[in-house]
């Protein structure tokens, strides 16, 4: 089953500006990971949160964790149209369950 | 960089065909996965293998199989495919059994089962 979901499904912004998604999960995680994934092509990892983590940055992504909340959100500052994408919240336990991941649209 | 080679990006198979679909990757990684993604519905774990001739069950592995017997290869088997099993097949794999690390991605195989 799936273990993260993504909010919002979908997300259309204007180049240059910042774009936030958020994951929910239900159960204790030893991490959390974010991906993006192009039309039709594989996952590309971004980044890694763990558990005793709160905040990690990387370029222009930063990522938060809140374990008492059970969620995580993805930020993207100064947004470009290459960063049309797909972004998908991967939640690891034993294995790796994913959510149904966000939409992303950046218009020029 | 690790490279995940799925063998092939698109197949056609016919209904009741029995279907391979290989996967292939060059940095000793332990762990392999074979994920689905269906529109709406995310990836979905089929199976996966933390060793060779190891395999565990993920969320959805009615109607598939795997084989694992060697390190670097992982396949995913449809013993007999069937419309339902039309998706996008996704192989993954990672260094360390808890993930510790991404995973790393194939390409994808698009199978359409008519």
């Amino acid at each position: 089953s799936q273990q993260g979901e993504e909010d919002p499904q979908a997300l259309s912004i204007q180049e240059g500006e910042n774009a936030t998604m958020n994951c929910s999960y239900k159960t204790s995680i030893n991490n959390l990971q974010w991906y993006r994934q192009n039309s039709g092509r594989g996952l590309v990892h971004l980044i890694l949160i763990r558990s005793n983590e709160r905040e990690k940055h990387s370029g222009r992504l930063r990522v938060t964790l809140d374990t008492s909340k059970k969620s995580s959100s993805l930020l993207i500052t100064a947004s470009r149209a290459a960063d049309t994408a797909s972004y998908f919240c991967a939640t690891v336990t034993h294995d790796m369950r994913f959510g149904a991941g966000t939409r992303l649209t950046v218009k020029p | 960089d690790v490279k995940v080679t799925q063998s092939s990006r698109y197949l056609v198979k016919r209904t009741g065909e029995k279907v391979f679909l290989e996967c292939v990757q060059d940095m000793d990684h332990e762990n392999m996965f074979w994920y689905r993604q269906d529109p709406g519905l995310g990836l979905r774990l089929i199976y996966f293998s933390y060793d060779v001739k190891m395999k565990e069950k993920g969320d959805i592995p009615e109607g598939y199989s795997v084989s694992r017997e060697k390190k670097e290869r992982f396949s995913l088997i449809l013993e007999s495919a069937s419309t339902n099993q039309t998706s996008m097949y996704l192989c993954a794999s990672s260094l360390w059994q808890e993930a510790n690390y991404g995973y790393t991605f194939g390409s994808g195989t698009r199978l359409t089962v008519v």
